[in-house]
């Protein structure tokens, strides 16, 4: 079973380049959202999704745009990469929200440097 | 401020010593799930508790919500070197998405 899949798993990007961070999921789960991972700082909320067509905010947005055209694919894009971004992206899906009750599944990782 | 306060943030140990680890904040949760993450993985689920007071049992681990749903433990008796990794508490918050604490990096010499 696949789960949720992240590509690329390293990219190196230059100040100003934009790029898109693919998240796939195969378990045709509604909910599914993007994390940064910084040390120290546990995971911090980008953009999330409860279905198709909706996208919001979470707490470090900024930077970053999302959007939900299929249950199955939610693309995270950087639109101008700055030094700041460089951290680890994980994308998350389940099958309900929140926590009570429900398993999120968290895909391996995007390790994003922005030099 | 962060919503979760993890403690220790970092904690070395020997194989076969016991261990705990703290989630904390002064806002009250209707559940709180532990999380381990091994190096260049993403987080696996360990446990959900929902009820204040409540001890769940997951082989050597052991986990504690407290009485005002505020806070909770993770005990681990008699570590070892796979218990290694990064464990994180979180809780509902956002449009019921997660939020994160800090973390507890662990790691268990042979």
């Amino acid at each position: 079973n696949a789960g949720v899949t992240q590509t690329p798993k390293f990219q190196v990007l230059k100040t100003g380049q934009s790029m898109t961070l693919q998240c796939a999921q195969d378990m045709n789960h509604e909910y599914m959202s993007w994390y940064r991972q910084d040390p120290g700082m546990g995971l911090r909320l980008i953009h999330y999704s409860v279905g198709a067509g909706i996208t919001d905010q979470g707490e470090v947005p900024n930077g970053y745009n999302v959007s939900r055209s299929t249950t199955e694919d939610f693309p995270l894009r950087l639109l101008s990469a700055a030094p700041s971004q460089t951290s680890v992206y994980f994308c998350a899906s389940s099958y309900k929200r929140g926590s009570s009750g429900n398993t999120i599944y968290f895909g391996e990782g995007s390790w994003l440097t922005v030099v | 401020t962060q919503l979760l306060e993890q403690s220790p943030q970092f904690l070395s140990i020997q194989e076969g010593e016991n261990l705990t680890v703290y989630c904390n904040s002064s806002s009250v949760f209707s559940s709180l799930q532990w999380y381990r993450q091994e190096p260049g993985e993403g987080p696996v689920l360990l446990v959900t508790v929902v009820t204040g007071g409540e001890v769940k049992k997951l082989k050597r681990l052991t986990f504690q919500f407290g009485d005002a749903r505020k806070d909770s433990s993770l005990h681990i008796t008699a570590a070892q070197p796979g218990d290694t990794g990064l464990y994180l508490c979180a809780v509902d918050n956002a449009g019921n998405m997660l939020t994160f604490g800090g973390g507890t990096r662990l790691m268990v010499k042979p």
